[in-house]
């Protein structure tokens, strides 16, 4: 049974620090791995998408990386602002099941 | 413009009553999703339609029944509400499935509160 978890369950720290968010599945067997956001009230919003057969994807101050073969995926903020205070979220792709499985998120505080 | 929109966005009603929540996306993709988020925030796949066609039934209790009329819609109906229903309900949508899947793009989730 595939699990995802995220480490740390929350986290602050101050304006303009880079920051790493980290995401562990524990079977390789995945399609992909997704990075969504989740504000108060509101739903999901995806950040970055990672195939199983890319290694990272950039987008703006983003990076995610991906090693499917250790079960791990990082997301990488860089100079970070208080509007990336929000949940993040990693989910996979099972191979074969084909749905999500989302782990329980890293609320995360940006301090001005 | 909303891609995945979902309505109500707030739904309290009395136990044993029977409830639907409808979503619709207008980005022309063909699988859509129901998830259900719990009071700890965790999100889990409740079903998943392919062009209309169910693909992914978890073991959810029979008393929620998805529909789609159409590859655009996906509306759940949930008989004879218990509190345990309570959570937000979130529809998704994304272009193809499994090994061709795109990103998946969430409405705003809908606060099901049973009193």
């Amino acid at each position: 049974k595939q699990e995802v978890t995220q480490i740390p369950a929350a986290l602050s720290v101050p304006e303009g620090e880079n920051l790493v968010l980290n995401c562990s599945f524990t079977d390789s067997a995945i399609y992909n791995l997704q990075w969504f956001r989740q504000d108060p009230g509101k739903g999901l919003t995806s950040l970055l998408l990672i195939q199983s057969s890319q290694r990272e994807q950039t987008s703006g101050r983003l990076n995610a990386s991906l090693d499917k073969s250790s079960g791990r995926s990082t997301l990488y903020i860089a100079a970070s602002q208080p509007g990336d205070s929000a949940t993040y979220l990693c989910a996979v792709i099972i191979r074969g099941a084909q749905k999500l499985v989302f782990g329980q998120g890293t609320r995360l505080t940006i301090n001005p | 413009d909303t891609a995945v929109s979902q309505t109500p966005k707030y739904l309290v009603t009395q136990m044993g009553n029977d409830k639907s929540i409808k979503c619709e996306q207008n980005l022309g993709h063909d699988t859509m999703y129901w998830y259900k988020q719990d009071s700890k925030k965790f999100l889990k796949i409740m079903f998943s339609y392919n062009n209309k066609e169910l693909i992914i039934n978890e073991t959810v209790p029979n008393r929620f029944s998805p529909k789609s009329p159409d590859k655009a819609h996906l509306n759940l109906h949930i008989n004879s509400l218990e509190l345990g229903d309570s959570a937000v309900y979130f529809c998704a949508s994304s272009q193809a499935r499994g090994a061709q899947a795109g990103p998946q793009h969430f409405g705003d989730g809908t606060r099901l509160s049973i009193l």
